[in-house]
This record gives C-alpha cells, sequence and structure tokens, in this order.
C-alpha cells in the first residue's frame, strides 16, 4: 500500500487553466505539507495542516488553495495557472511529534504551456 | 528562519569509494533534528538517514553515516562503498520544533557514481 498517494503523477494543461491535484496518506500522521520544487530543483514549503488546521502558509500566490477536509487528505487547487506555475509539487505527511520525518508522495509534475 | 547550505551542487565518485556530502545550517534553536534524503531520478523522496541534536553520538545506517558537528552547526553525510544505485540529488534538512515543525531544505548536491 502506497504510504503518501498523490494524483496526478504529471499534469499538462494550458495557461489559465483550473486544476486540482489531490493527497492521500494512510500512516495516521496529523500533519501534512505541500512543497513546490523548482527547475533548479530547490524544495520551499507552501501549505502546512494539523489535524485539518491550516498551519503554515508561505507567501504563495492566492491563487493557490490548500483544502483539507479530513486530516488524511490534503488537496492543492490552482486557479489561473500561469507558466511560473510549472515545477513538481509534492505532498508530504509526517507525525506532529518531534521524531517524524517526512514521508513524500512520488510528486505532481505540472506543465503549464 | 533557519538556512540550509549545501556548498556542493556536483559530486562524483568511483563505485566502491567513500563521498562525504557536506551540509551546513543555521539556527538559534538548541533542539531540532537533522535529515538527509536522497531523490534519485525516479523523482521520489527517500529518507537516508536522521540525526537529533540533542544526541552526540553520530547516526549510522549501513553504508550512510553522518558527522554532525553541533557547535559548528555542521552535519556532513559519509557515502561508503559506494554504489551505482547511490547516484541521486543528495538534500540535507533542518526540521525546526517550532511553529509548523516545518523542513527547510539545502539546494541539494547531485551525486554521480563512476563505474
Amino acid at each position: 500500500d502506497t504510504a503518501v498517494s498523490q494524483t496526478p503523477k504529471y499534469l499538462v494543461t494550458q495557461m489559465g487553466n483550473d486544476k486540482s491535484i489531490k493527497c492521500e496518506q494512510n500512516l495516521g500522521h496529523d500533519t501534512m505539507y505541500w512543497y513546490k520544487q523548482d527547475s533548479k530543483k530547490f524544495l520551499k514549503i507552501m501549505f502546512s495542516y494539523n489535524n485539518k488546521e491550516l498551519i503554515i502558509n508561505e507567501t504563495v500566490p492566492n491563487r493557490f488553495s490548500p483544502k483539507s477536509p479530513d486530516k488524511a487528505h490534503l488537496n492543492l487547487h490552482i486557479n489561473s495557472l500561469e507558466l511560473g506555475d510549472s515545477a513538481v509539487y509534492f505532498c508530504a505527511s509526517s507525525p506532529w511529534s518531534r521524531a517524524g520525518g517526512y514521508t513524500f508522495g512520488s510528486g505532481t509534475r505540472l506543465t503549464v504551456v | 528562519a533557519q538556512t540550509v547550505t549545501q556548498s556542493q551542487p556536483e559530486m562524483s565518485v568511483q563505485e566502491a569509494e567513500t563521498v562525504t556530502l557536506s551540509c551546513t545550517y543555521d539556527t538559534s534553536e538548541s533542539d531540532y533534528y537533522l535529515f538527509w534524503y536522497k531523490q534519485p531520478p525516479s523523482r521520489q523522496m527517500i529518507l537516508v538517514i536522521r540525526q537529533e541534536a540533542y544526541k552526540q553520538q553520530n547516526a549510522t545506517e549501513n553504508r550512510f553515516s553522518v558527522n554532525f558537528q553541533k557547535a559548528a552547526k555542521s552535519f556532513s553525510l559519509k557515502i561508503s562503498d559506494s554504489q551505482l544505485g547511490d547516484a541521486a540529488m543528495y538534500f540535507c534538512a533542518y526540521r525546526t520544533l517550532n511553529t509548523g515543525n516545518q523542513f527547510y531544505f539545502g539546494t541539494g548536491t547531485s551525486l554521480t557514481v563512476i563505474p
């Protein structure tokens, strides 16, 4: 069973469209995250939820909106896609406790054309 | 905010040899966690090794070990008996225990293993 599952793995779409990326974890973790990895491989946090509560909301355009219906799911919706949104988006989860490392999803490669 | 620096964008190593990847970080916190993650071409992020800041003993996982120097804020990864499958991007990460418990990642080191 996949621990952190992201769908889709690849997404190619036109500028101006709205798209969603889904993430689900079956590890019982309290906290989930969205990270963006740019073309230079730099990983930057976008959002973090703990038990459905938004904890971290970094400076990202408000075209990006996370939604956490329960602590096992954290979806990312992106409105009015732009060329600069092309990147790999990673979902991750971790226990809230001190010792936990991240478990990552396999990433979604978003290409905006 | 904490910063994590990996000063080696690229490294190479002969198969079966040993290589060390460097990482330094900046923090005013006394308690935190440090990690190394591996990202092969498959894109999957894989946890390699973890170190608790309150532990003086360096973590070891099979062929992977760290040299943790808390005072110097240094956290290097040593890979012994390098294998072709070790070729990947390696990220050093710092986990704060404050707001959000978030990770801060370095910019990565691309490791090539030469047969």
